[in-house]
Protein backbone atom coordinates (compact mmCIF):
# COMPACT_ATOMS: atom_id res chain seq x y z
CA UNK A 1 0.00 0.00 0.00
CA UNK A 2 0.70 3.84 0.00
CA UNK A 3 3.35 4.95 2.83
CA UNK A 4 4.86 7.74 3.78
CA UNK A 5 7.68 7.87 6.26
CA UNK A 6 9.72 11.38 8.03
CA UNK A 7 12.44 11.61 9.89
CA UNK A 8 11.63 12.06 13.63
CA UNK A 9 11.99 15.07 15.57
CA UNK A 10 11.87 17.32 16.68
CA UNK A 11 14.56 19.53 14.72
CA UNK A 12 16.31 22.11 16.73
CA UNK A 13 17.87 25.21 15.02
CA UNK A 14 18.98 28.25 15.22
CA UNK A 15 17.40 30.97 13.67
CA UNK A 16 18.92 31.52 9.70
CA UNK A 17 20.20 28.21 9.67
CA UNK A 18 19.86 25.59 7.00
CA UNK A 19 16.88 23.32 7.10
CA UNK A 20 16.30 19.66 6.03
CA UNK A 21 13.25 17.55 6.88
CA UNK A 22 13.49 14.00 4.88
CA UNK A 23 10.48 12.31 3.44
CA UNK A 24 10.79 9.38 1.19
CA UNK A 25 7.19 7.34 -0.10
CA UNK A 26 6.13 4.04 -1.45
CA UNK A 27 3.45 4.24 -3.44
CA UNK A 28 1.93 2.65 -6.64
CA UNK A 29 1.60 4.83 -9.78
CA UNK A 30 2.53 8.03 -9.65
CA UNK A 31 1.36 9.91 -6.53
CA UNK A 32 1.01 13.20 -6.03
CA UNK A 33 3.13 14.86 -2.99
CA UNK A 34 2.25 17.38 -0.33
CA UNK A 35 3.77 19.33 2.28
CA UNK A 36 1.74 20.51 5.19
CA UNK A 37 2.05 22.74 8.25
CA UNK A 38 0.37 22.92 11.66
CA UNK A 39 1.15 25.53 14.09
CA UNK A 40 0.52 25.51 17.19
CA UNK A 41 -2.99 24.97 18.37
CA UNK A 42 -4.00 24.79 14.50
CA UNK A 43 -5.40 22.95 12.21
CA UNK A 44 -3.28 21.87 8.74
CA UNK A 45 -1.93 24.11 5.78
CA UNK A 46 -1.27 23.42 2.66
CA UNK A 47 2.86 24.69 2.20
CA UNK A 48 3.46 23.32 -1.36
CA UNK A 49 2.88 20.61 -3.64
CA UNK A 50 4.72 18.72 -6.84
CA UNK A 51 2.02 16.58 -9.20
CA UNK A 52 4.96 14.64 -11.38
CA UNK A 53 8.50 13.58 -11.31
CA UNK A 54 11.08 16.38 -11.14
CA UNK A 55 8.54 18.91 -10.55
CA UNK A 56 10.24 21.60 -7.68
CA UNK A 57 7.07 22.83 -5.19
CA UNK A 58 8.12 26.26 -3.40
CA UNK A 59 6.68 28.44 -0.83
CA UNK A 60 7.64 30.73 1.87
CA UNK A 61 11.48 30.15 1.27
CA UNK A 62 10.39 26.18 1.47
CA UNK A 63 11.40 24.10 -1.09
CA UNK A 64 10.76 20.03 -2.09
CA UNK A 65 11.93 18.56 -5.50
CA UNK A 66 9.80 15.33 -6.37
CA UNK A 67 12.73 12.69 -7.15
CA UNK A 68 10.79 9.18 -8.23
CA UNK A 69 14.57 7.54 -8.75
CA UNK A 70 14.39 7.94 -5.03
CA UNK A 71 11.40 7.98 -4.24
CA UNK A 72 11.76 11.26 -1.81
CA UNK A 73 10.19 14.76 -1.41
CA UNK A 74 12.66 16.22 1.04
CA UNK A 75 11.49 19.83 2.59
CA UNK A 76 14.14 22.59 2.74
CA UNK A 77 14.86 26.19 3.54
CA UNK A 78 18.31 28.42 2.99
CA UNK A 79 17.39 30.33 6.22
CA UNK A 80 14.85 29.51 9.14
CA UNK A 81 12.70 31.98 11.43
CA UNK A 82 11.34 31.97 14.62
CA UNK A 83 7.90 31.82 13.22
CA UNK A 84 8.48 28.36 11.07
CA UNK A 85 8.56 26.84 14.35
CA UNK A 86 5.38 23.95 13.89
CA UNK A 87 4.88 20.26 13.28
CA UNK A 88 5.52 19.66 8.82
CA UNK A 89 3.66 16.46 7.31
CA UNK A 90 4.92 14.55 3.99
CA UNK A 91 1.50 13.46 2.47
CA UNK A 92 0.86 11.94 -1.11
CA UNK A 93 -2.17 10.97 -2.58
CA UNK A 94 -2.54 8.68 -5.45
CA UNK A 95 -4.82 8.26 -8.54
CA UNK A 96 -8.60 7.45 -8.17
CA UNK A 97 -10.14 8.57 -5.01
CA UNK A 98 -7.24 11.24 -3.55
CA UNK A 99 -7.03 9.32 -0.37
CA UNK A 100 -4.22 11.65 1.61
CA UNK A 101 -1.79 9.67 3.13
CA UNK A 102 0.52 11.42 5.86
CA UNK A 103 3.99 11.00 7.89
CA UNK A 104 4.02 11.02 10.87
CA UNK A 105 5.27 14.67 11.15
CA UNK A 106 8.26 16.41 12.08
CA UNK A 107 8.64 19.10 14.91
CA UNK A 108 10.79 21.96 13.95
CA UNK A 109 11.70 24.52 17.02
CA UNK A 110 13.89 27.57 15.70
CA UNK A 111 15.26 29.44 18.41
CA UNK A 112 16.43 32.97 18.38
CA UNK B 1 -14.69 31.32 -1.77
CA UNK B 2 -14.65 27.69 -0.14
CA UNK B 3 -14.85 27.77 3.47
CA UNK B 4 -14.67 24.98 6.18
CA UNK B 5 -16.22 25.10 9.33
CA UNK B 6 -15.57 22.22 12.26
CA UNK B 7 -16.49 22.86 15.92
CA UNK B 8 -16.44 23.29 18.65
CA UNK B 9 -13.16 24.00 18.76
CA UNK B 10 -12.36 22.40 22.48
CA UNK B 11 -14.19 19.26 24.27
CA UNK B 12 -13.59 17.30 27.59
CA UNK B 13 -16.14 14.74 28.06
CA UNK B 14 -16.12 11.92 30.88
CA UNK B 15 -15.56 8.50 29.71
CA UNK B 16 -19.04 6.83 28.16
CA UNK B 17 -20.68 10.03 27.43
CA UNK B 18 -21.59 10.18 23.61
CA UNK B 19 -20.05 12.57 20.86
CA UNK B 20 -20.82 14.24 18.26
CA UNK B 21 -18.69 16.74 16.38
CA UNK B 22 -19.68 18.71 13.21
CA UNK B 23 -18.46 19.79 9.53
CA UNK B 24 -20.06 21.82 7.68
CA UNK B 25 -18.11 23.06 3.62
CA UNK B 26 -19.30 25.66 2.00
CA UNK B 27 -18.74 27.05 -1.70
CA UNK B 28 -18.65 24.11 -3.04
CA UNK B 29 -21.01 21.22 -3.86
CA UNK B 30 -20.48 17.00 -3.82
CA UNK B 31 -17.20 17.34 -2.09
CA UNK B 32 -14.97 14.23 -0.68
CA UNK B 33 -14.99 14.69 3.05
CA UNK B 34 -12.87 13.37 5.40
CA UNK B 35 -11.90 13.24 9.04
CA UNK B 36 -8.89 12.20 10.60
CA UNK B 37 -7.53 12.18 14.04
CA UNK B 38 -3.85 13.03 15.64
CA UNK B 39 -3.54 11.27 18.10
CA UNK B 40 -0.93 13.06 20.94
CA UNK B 41 2.60 12.08 19.57
CA UNK B 42 1.53 10.38 16.64
CA UNK B 43 1.15 11.46 13.00
CA UNK B 44 -2.71 11.75 11.29
CA UNK B 45 -4.97 8.83 10.97
CA UNK B 46 -7.56 9.10 8.13
CA UNK B 47 -10.90 7.65 10.17
CA UNK B 48 -13.42 8.49 7.67
CA UNK B 49 -14.39 9.26 4.04
CA UNK B 50 -17.23 10.06 2.24
CA UNK B 51 -17.71 10.16 -1.99
CA UNK B 52 -21.62 11.42 -1.30
CA UNK B 53 -24.57 11.80 0.94
CA UNK B 54 -25.15 8.77 2.83
CA UNK B 55 -21.92 6.71 1.63
CA UNK B 56 -19.35 6.13 4.61
CA UNK B 57 -16.16 4.15 4.26
CA UNK B 58 -14.39 3.54 7.82
CA UNK B 59 -10.33 3.00 7.72
CA UNK B 60 -9.85 1.72 11.11
CA UNK B 61 -12.24 -0.13 13.23
CA UNK B 62 -12.86 1.69 16.16
CA UNK B 63 -15.48 3.37 18.65
CA UNK B 64 -16.51 6.16 16.15
CA UNK B 65 -18.96 6.40 13.39
CA UNK B 66 -19.59 9.21 10.75
CA UNK B 67 -22.41 10.20 8.87
CA UNK B 68 -22.70 12.53 5.69
CA UNK B 69 -26.68 13.84 6.54
CA UNK B 70 -26.65 16.94 3.36
CA UNK B 71 -23.85 16.75 0.68
CA UNK B 72 -21.75 19.24 2.60
CA UNK B 73 -22.30 18.14 6.41
CA UNK B 74 -19.93 15.50 7.70
CA UNK B 75 -20.69 14.51 11.39
CA UNK B 76 -18.21 12.07 13.88
CA UNK B 77 -19.97 10.28 16.51
CA UNK B 78 -19.60 8.35 19.58
CA UNK B 79 -22.14 6.40 21.62
CA UNK B 80 -19.61 6.19 24.62
CA UNK B 81 -16.52 7.15 24.34
CA UNK B 82 -13.51 6.03 25.30
CA UNK B 83 -9.89 7.86 27.15
CA UNK B 84 -7.76 6.49 24.14
CA UNK B 85 -10.46 8.58 21.70
CA UNK B 86 -8.65 11.72 22.94
CA UNK B 87 -7.11 13.57 20.61
CA UNK B 88 -7.04 15.97 18.09
CA UNK B 89 -9.77 15.39 15.01
CA UNK B 90 -9.46 17.33 11.82
CA UNK B 91 -12.43 17.66 9.03
CA UNK B 92 -11.12 17.89 5.15
CA UNK B 93 -12.97 18.13 2.02
CA UNK B 94 -11.31 17.58 -1.34
CA UNK B 95 -12.17 17.66 -4.89
CA UNK B 96 -10.43 16.64 -7.97
CA UNK B 97 -7.71 18.96 -8.93
CA UNK B 98 -8.53 21.20 -5.96
CA UNK B 99 -6.35 19.86 -3.46
CA UNK B 100 -7.55 19.06 0.48
CA UNK B 101 -8.29 21.64 2.78
CA UNK B 102 -8.74 21.19 6.49
CA UNK B 103 -10.54 22.21 9.21
CA UNK B 104 -9.15 24.03 12.28
CA UNK B 105 -9.55 20.93 14.36
CA UNK B 106 -11.33 19.84 17.67
CA UNK B 107 -9.56 18.68 20.55
CA UNK B 108 -10.90 16.15 22.38
CA UNK B 109 -9.84 15.06 25.86
CA UNK B 110 -11.94 12.05 27.11
CA UNK B 111 -11.12 12.38 30.70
Amino acid sequence: GNSVTQMEGPVTLSEEAFLTINCTYTATGYPSLFWYVQYPGEGLQLLLKATKADDKGSNKGFEATYRKETTSFHLEKGSVQVSDSAVYFCALTNTGFQKLVFGTGTRLLVSP
Amino acid sequence: SQTIHQWPATLVQPVGSPLSLECTVEGTSNPNLYWYRQAAGRGLQLLFYSVGIGQISSEVPQNLSASRPQDRQFILSSKKLLLSDSGFYLCAWSRANAGYTFGSGTRLTVV
